[in-house]
């Protein structure tokens, strides 16, 4: 079966990091997605991985490990802004599968 | 990048009825998705749609009730038919751009009454 397993919610306090966690286990890969989405917005890319290793785009980074099935999604120097749900997606043989979404809270 | 819009961006409708959902891109794409958000949820594949092709269902949609018309590579539909109260969702459509990047639009918000 295809399953894409992420932590429901987590919390964090501003001006931290925080690393928000994705299993996957699906037939084909052709990359691995991160998106942020706001409350009552549609959800807006973050980043993609293709190979194994850490990609880095700003206060952003995410790791891919394939072998294990496994990436990871870091935010750096957090804001309130970074309040929002960040899915994680497997671009399987010719369809994009997503995860349940983490909630994430910052905190003041 | 691509620009996306979707009509209408909300809509209460009663049930039984049907509504179709229209999504333009600002630019030319060969792949467009349909998904459904349901509250707290996160993102459920309806179909794909690929211009000159019959859309292709994931498992748990049928063409009777979420028909798709795809005339060309910047329009799409997707109509949601004899409405109930469990198709209250939101409903995106998204492209893929380059391989690596999907867009969204800013999705319809269906309230079945």
């Amino acid at each position: 079966g295809q399953n894409i397993d992420q932590p429901t919610e987590m919390t964090a306090t501003e001006g931290a990091i925080v690393q928000i966690n994705c299993t996957y286990q699906t037939s084909g890969f052709n990359g691995l997605f991160w998106y942020q989405q706001h409350a009552g917005e549609a959800p807006t890319f973050l980043s993609y991985n293709v190979l194994d290793g850490l990609e880095e785009k700003g206060r952003f980074s995410s790791f891919l490990s394939r072998s294990k099935g496994y990436s990871y999604l870091l935010l750096k120097e957090l804001q309130m802004k970074d309040s929002a749900s960040y899915l994680c997606a497997v671009k399987g043989t010719y369809k994009y599968i997503f995860g349940t979404g983490t909630r994430l809270k910052v905190l003041a | 990048s691509a620009v996306i819009s979707q009509k209408p961006s909300r809509d209460i409708c009663q049930r039984g009825t049907s509504l179709t959902i229209q999504c333009q891109v600002d630019s030319q794409v060969t792949m467009m998705f349909w998904y459904r958000q349901q509250p707290g949820q996160s993102l459920t594949l309806i179909a794909t749609a690929n211009q000159g092709s019959e859309a292709t269902y994931e498992s748990g949609f049928v063409i009777d009730k979420f028909p798709i018309s795809r005339p060309n590579l910047t329009f799409s539909t997707l109509t949601v038919s004899n409405m109930s109260p469990e198709d209250s969702s939101i409903y995106l459509c998204s492209v893929e751009v380059t391989g690596d990047e999907q867009y969204f639009g800013p999705g319809t918000r269906l309230t079945v009454t």
